[in-house]
C-alpha cells in the first residue's frame, strides 16, 4: 500500500519565480492538505482540497494556489517568490469528513530553497 | 481558534530513561489530538490520535498519551526511551474545521 508521495524532493528557485509542488495521497484518501514547515517551526496550514474545490484555506496570500485532480493527486503553486517562501512542504492526506477517520498521513515533503 | 503549546523546546533524555513530552492545547470543544514524530530532512509520522473515549491512548513505538481535559493537556510518555527515538515531536489539535493547528515541536536528544 502506497503511502503520500510528494515530488520533487528538492527545489532551488530564484526570487520572482514560480513552482508547482506535486502530491499524490494515500491509496483510498480523496482529501489533500498541504502544510508549510519554516525552520524551527510546526508545520503551517495552507488549503484543503477534497472533491477538485478548495474547501478551506490558512492565512497564506494569494500566491499560492492550488489544483486537486480526479484522481485525487494534487498540486500547489506558489507565484512571485519570495526568499520567505523556503520552506518544507508537507503534503497530507486523509478521508473525507464523515467518513469517521480523520488521521491525516503525511509525504516526506518537498524541500524548497529560493535565492 | 485553535492552538497548540508545547513548553519544551529541547529535551535531553539518557538511553532507557522514562520520557513525557508536555502539550497544552486551546479549543472551546473536545478537540481530535494527534503526536506526530519527525526525523531529520523527513516528513511527519502518526505516533497516536485520541478521539473520544478512553482517555490514555496508545500508539506505535511503544509511545502512550493522556487525555486530560481539566488540564487542557495531551502529554506523550514513554518509559524507555531507545536511541532511535531522538527526533522531533508535534502535538496538534484539530477541531471542527479538519485542518491540523500544531505546536512548534519539541526536539528530543537521546544520550548513549
Amino acid at each position: 500500500d502506497a503511502g503520500v508521495t510528494q515530488s520533487p524532493t528538492h527545489l532551488i528557485k530564484t526570487r520572482g519565480q514560480q513552482v508547482t509542488l506535486r502530491c499524490s495521497p494515500k491509496s483510498g484518501h480523496d482529501t489533500v492538505s498541504w502544510y508549510q514547515q519554516a525552520l524551527g517551526q510546526g508545520p503551517q496550514f495552507i488549503f484543503q482540497y477534497y472533491e477538485e474545490e478548495e474547501r478551506q484555506r490558512g492565512n497564506f496570500p494569494d500566491r499560492f494556489s492550488g489544483h486537486q485532480f480526479p484522481n485525487y493527486s494534487s498540486e500547489l503553486n506558489v507565484n512571485a517568490l519570495l526568499l520567505g517562501d523556503s520552506a518544507l512542504y508537507l503534503c497530507a492526506s486523509s478521508l473525507a469528513a464523515g467518513s469517521g477517520l480523520y488521521e491525516q498521513y503525511f509525504g516526506p515533503g518537498t524541500r524548497l530553497t529560493v535565492t | 481558534a485553535q492552538s497548540v503549546t508545547q513548553p519544551d523546546i529541547h529535551i535531553t533524555v539518557s538511553e532507557g530513561a522514562s520520557l513525557e513530552l508536555r502539550c497544552n492545547y486551546s479549543y472551546g470543544a473536545t478537540p481530535y489530538l494527534f503526536w506526530y514524530v519527525q526525523s531529520p530532512g523527513q516528513g511527519l509520522q502518526l505516533l497516536l490520535k485520541y478521539f473520544s473515549g478512553d482517555t490514555l491512548v496508545q500508539g506505535i513505538k511503544g509511545f502512550e498519551a493522556e487525555f486530560k481535559r481539566s488540564q487542557s493537556s495531551f502529554n506523550l510518555r514513554k518509559p524507555s526511551v531507545h536511541w532511535s527515538d531522538a527526533a522531533e515531536y508535534f502535538c496538534a489539535v484539530q477541531g471542527g474545521s479538519e485542518k491540523l493547528v500544531f505546536g512548534k515541536g519539541t526536539k528530543l536528544t537521546v544520550n548513549p
